[in-house]
């Protein structure tokens, strides 16, 4: 069964400080996306970052970026200059494209607080 | 103009009573979701729907019946509510293609049953 782990049930970064976030996952299918989802108080479920498993670079969004290492099956997600706003709950999903089942399977969260 | 709707956003109800929760996406989507949200925050698949046809049901009681009435439509409707049925649901849709693998999600709607 595919899973995702994420370790880490909260963190907390200084404003301005770089931050980074661990989730692993566990597959056999070699053809797979990677998310990481950001939930503020808000509620809504937004997404972060995006990585294809045949690419090997890196993505990055503005101050976002992942480092994927598909041999660990390891993908955790670095913010740079960490800002107020930053502070949420942050989810690691998994998706598996080719099977034709359609389920996002995601991990239990990380809670980033941000200090100023 | 929202991308996926849902509503109530907040549902109180009793044990025993039937409630529904409506979700429309209006992203042309072929694939929508719905996943629960537990005290925990863990989410947890319960029903995928591909061109209105049920593809996945994740061991969920027969109490929680989705309908499609369309591709752009995926409804809830839960029977004889629960105390542990209380809980954020959210529905997703997505289009399932390499170009364009991002769920986006509604608002969810807290469930709580008292």
């Amino acid at each position: 069964a595919q899973t995702v782990t994420q370790s880490q049930p909260e963190m907390s970064v200084q404003e301005a400080e770089t931050v980074t976030l661990s989730c692993t996952y566990d597959t056999s299918e070699s053809d797979y996306y990677l998310f990481w989802y950001k939930q503020p108080p808000s509620r809504q479920m937004i997404l972060v970052i995006r990585q294809e498993a045949y690419k090997q670079q890196n993505a990055t969004e503005n101050r976002f970026s992942v480092n994927f290492q598909k041999a660990a099956k390891s993908f955790s997600l670095k913010i740079s200059d960490s800002q107020l706003g930053d502070a949420a709950m942050y989810f690691c999903a998994w998706l598996l494209l080719t099977s034709g089942t359609y389920k996002y399977i995601f991990g239990t969260g990380t809670r980033l607080k941000v200090l100023a | 103009d929202t991308a996926v709707s849902q509503t109530p956003k907040y549902l109180v109800t009793q044990m025993g009573n039937d409630k529904s929760i409506k979700c429309e996406q209006n992203l042309g989507h072929d694939t929508m979701y719905w996943y629960k949200q537990d005290s925990k925050k863990f989410l947890k698949i319960m029903f995928s729907y591909n061109n209105k046809e049920l593809i996945i049901n994740e061991t969920v009681p027969n109490r929680f019946s989705p309908k499609s009435p369309d591709k752009a439509h995926l409804n809830l409707h839960i029977n004889s509510l629960e105390l542990g049925d209380s809980a954020v649901y959210f529905c997703a849709s997505s289009q399932g293609i390499r170009s364009n693998t991002e769920a986006f999600f509604g608002q969810g709607t807290r469930l709580t049953v008292v």
